[in-house]
């Protein structure tokens, strides 16, 4: 089955820092790839996502890349701002089944 | 628009007793989905519904745990009797028909359990 690996567990950076968070899967049929916010006590809340066609795709601050090469996509997250304070999970998918990473704890400090 | 709604929110429980859990989809969503949430993980699934079908229950410990999706809407789960290492949040979540192109899945709020 698929395997989703997240790196960092956690990271730390400063207001209006980037942060990238990686993650890498394992099957080749994966096809769809969101990534999911959730803060502390709430709901898992889908802030971006990319289909294996596109390579990157961009939503204002925040901004996703694919390679299906070597299986492995990234978030990208600019000029963040203390609301972006969150656990992020990213995911993979082959045939609607969704497979999470373990998650980042991204803090970010004012 | 309502989202997930789930219900209890929390829920403690001594060991050996049932437990069972509420979840009302979104309207119109044909799939549902039952996560298990631990401490500092991402979820994982245990079951999913296409309408009152389970069609990928494969990780859902069925010497203990159960579901069931009568009317193809509300959702419960079950858990009989309770261990210790179930504490944990479990989440349902809804989208539109899995058939076709990958569908959103919409998360509800959880229900935090916690098995002394």
């Amino acid at each position: 089955g698929e395997n989703v690996e997240q790196h960092p567990s956690t990271l730390s950076v400063q207001e209006g820092d980037s942060a990238v968070i990686k993650c890498t899967y394992s099957d080749s049929a994966s096809n769809y790839f969101p990534w999911y916010k959730q803060e502390l006590g709430k709901r898992p809340q889908l802030i971006i996502d990319i289909r294996s066609n596109v390579g990157e795709k961009k939503d204002q601050r925040i901004a996703v890349t694919l390679n299906k090469t070597a299986k492995h996509f990234s978030l990208h997250i600019t000029e963040t701002q203390p609301e972006d304070s969150a656990v992020y999970f990213c995911a993979s998918t082959g045939f609607q089944k969704l497979v999470f990473g373990t998650g980042t704890r991204l803090l970010v400090s004012p | 628009e309502a989202g997930v709604v789930q219900s209890p929110r929390y829920k403690i429980i001594e060991k050996k007793q049932p437990v069972a859990f509420w979840c009302n989809p979104i309207s119109g969503h044909n799939t549902l989905y039952w996560y298990l949430q631990n401490l500092g993980q991402g979820p994982e699934l245990l079951i999913r519904y296409e309408n009152e079908e389970a069609v990928d229950d494969s990780q859902l410990p069925k010497d203990r745990f159960s579901a069931e999706r009568l009317k193809g809407v509300d959702s419960t789960l079950k858990i009989q009797p309770a261990e210790l290492g179930d504490s944990a949040v479990y989440l349902c979540a809804s989208s539109l028909v899995a058939t076709g192109p990958y569908n959103e899945q919409f998360f509800g709020p959880g229900t935090r359990l916690t098995v002394l």
